[in-house]
């Protein structure tokens, strides 16, 4: 079974704070992603990657930024935290441009 | 412009009815679908992938491809009260090596 695991179920920050959300993969996939989900939103992909150290904005880019150092890792960051950012979180991974397998979510407040 | 279309709901249906969900696309050469569940405050969970013309049985769900007509829907037999949940259909749509997700219909399953 494809484990994707991600480092905080919820997480609580103040505006203007850095902060990392981190997620594992177990199944050597290539493909990383981040999404936030918000109501009547829907999936909003937010960057993903193809390979370690690649990266591609998604539709919403703005405000973060992400690293892949090895390939089973992908993490995102809130370069400045705003109350806009607050959401909740998705990682997933895949192979090629097959199905997408996600992580619990870690749901993110901001105050 | 990628889209994919899917009625927000709720559809309400009784327990051990047919549930059916629907699920419409732009892109033409779009070649693979995905259907995921997902319960309140949870992360989808992929239930079936379609890739041909046709239907596809898992179980209680059965995924059908209709790709002239650019649409692919869910049925969900014998539905069950656990099946109170969120469908959202997803497409791997060409020229792009993401997923794009429709926004989810609302399933419930009355007892």
């Amino acid at each position: 079974d494809v484990k994707v695991t991600q480092s905080s179920r919820y997480l609580v920050k103040r505006t203007g704070e850095k902060v990392f959300l981190e997620c594992v993969q177990d199944m050597d996939h290539e493909n990383m992603f981040w999404y936030r989900q918000d109501p009547g939103l829907g999936l909003r992909l937010i960057y993903f990657s193809y390979d370690v150290k690649m990266k591609e904005k998604g539709d919403i880019p703005e405000g973060y930024s992400v690293s892949r150092e090895k390939k089973e890792r992908f993490s995102l960051i809130l370069e400045s935290a705003s109350t806009n950012q607050t959401s909740m979180y998705l990682c997933a991974s895949s192979f090629g441009r097959d199905e997408q397998y996600f992580g619990p979510g870690t749901r993110l407040t901001v105050t | 412009q990628k889209e994919v279309e899917q009625n927000s709901g709720p559809l309400s249906v009784p327990e051990g009815a047919i549930a059916s969900l629907n699920c419409t696309y732009s892109d033409r050469g779009s070649q693979s679908f995905f259907w995921y569940r997902q319960y309140s405050g949870k992360s989808p969970e992929l239930i079936m992938s379609i890739y041909s013309n046709g239907d596809k049985e898992d179980g209680r769900f059965t995924a059908q491809l209709n790709k002239a007509s650019q649409y692919v829907s869910l049925l969900i037999r014998d539905s069950q009260p656990s099946d109170s949940a969120t469908y959202l259909c997803a497409v791997a749509i060409s020229g792009y090596s993401t997923l794009t997700f429709g926004k989810g219909t609302m399933l419930l399953v009355s007892p």
